[in-house]
């Protein structure tokens, strides 16, 4: 079964200061996607990235950055120098990706970051 | 930039009736998918929807859940007689060819 754990609830930091969200998931697919969103206050969720199975590279965009670990099942993300519009639930999330996959998202729970001037 | 548009944004209704909230995903992505989140808690997959017909089905999707696309563009999804446990935000999806999975901005259904 794919199962998605974010451990992190709430995240409480002053603007500037780093911060990492911690996602760790389960699946005993060989290939598979993992996400991340961002759900501000409005509601709407954001695509913030993709990642497949096979390409362990870390990412950078701006002040974001993501690290997959396929060893411990994990894909962090990292937001830098934090600003109050990063304030936000953010979830991770997997998808299978086999053929005849429905490609359908499995979420965690969220971390709700607030981020304080 | 192209997206996904749901209407409408909240549809209050009565215990016991008939809601249809609508979708137009991407126009060239080919997978689409309905999804709950009811306040406060993690998004849940209800149903996905591939070649015009269910590709997968959550538990939560029973009978009186049901999809259509009754055209070109629009996806749609009828909750026959809804519960008060209905009232979450509900979003529509579709997935790119480089399958990435992009929401609506969701429909709010509060029942009562």
């Amino acid at each position: 079964a794919q199962k998605v754990t974010q451990a992190q609830t709430e995240i409480s930091v002053v603007e500037k200061e780093d911060v990492t969200l911690d996602c760790v998931y389960e699946t005993r697919d060989t290939t598979y996607y993992l996400f991340w969103y961002k759900q501000p206050p409005s509601g709407e969720l954001v695509f913030l990235i993709r990642r497949n199975s096979f390409d362990e590279q870390n990412e950078i965009s701006g002040r974001y950055s993501w690290n997959f670990q396929k060893s411990t099942s994990s894909f962090n993300f990292t937001i830098t120098a934090s600003q109050v519009v990063d304030s936000a639930v953010y979830f991770c999330a997997l998808s299978e990706a086999q053929k005849d996959s429905s490609y359908k998202l499995i979420f965690g729970s969220g971390t709700r970051l607030l981020v304080r001037p | 930039e192209p997206e996904v548009t749901q209407t409408p944004s909240h549809q209050v209704t009565q215990m016991g009736q008939e809601v249809i909230l609508r979708c137009v995903p991407i126009s060239n992505h080919l997978y689409f998918y309905w999804y709950r989140q009811i306040l406060g808690q993690k998004v849940e997959f209800l149903v996905s929807f591939y070649n015009n017909e269910i590709s997968e089905k959550s538990e939560i999707f029973d009978d009186q859940f049901s999809v259509e696309r009754p055209d070109g563009s629009n996806f749609t999804l009828k909750i026959r007689s809804t519960k008060l446990e209905d009232s979450a935000m509900y979003f529509c999806a579709s997935i790119s060819p480089a399958y990435e999975q992009y929401f609506g901005p969701g429909t709010r259904l509060t029942v009562t």
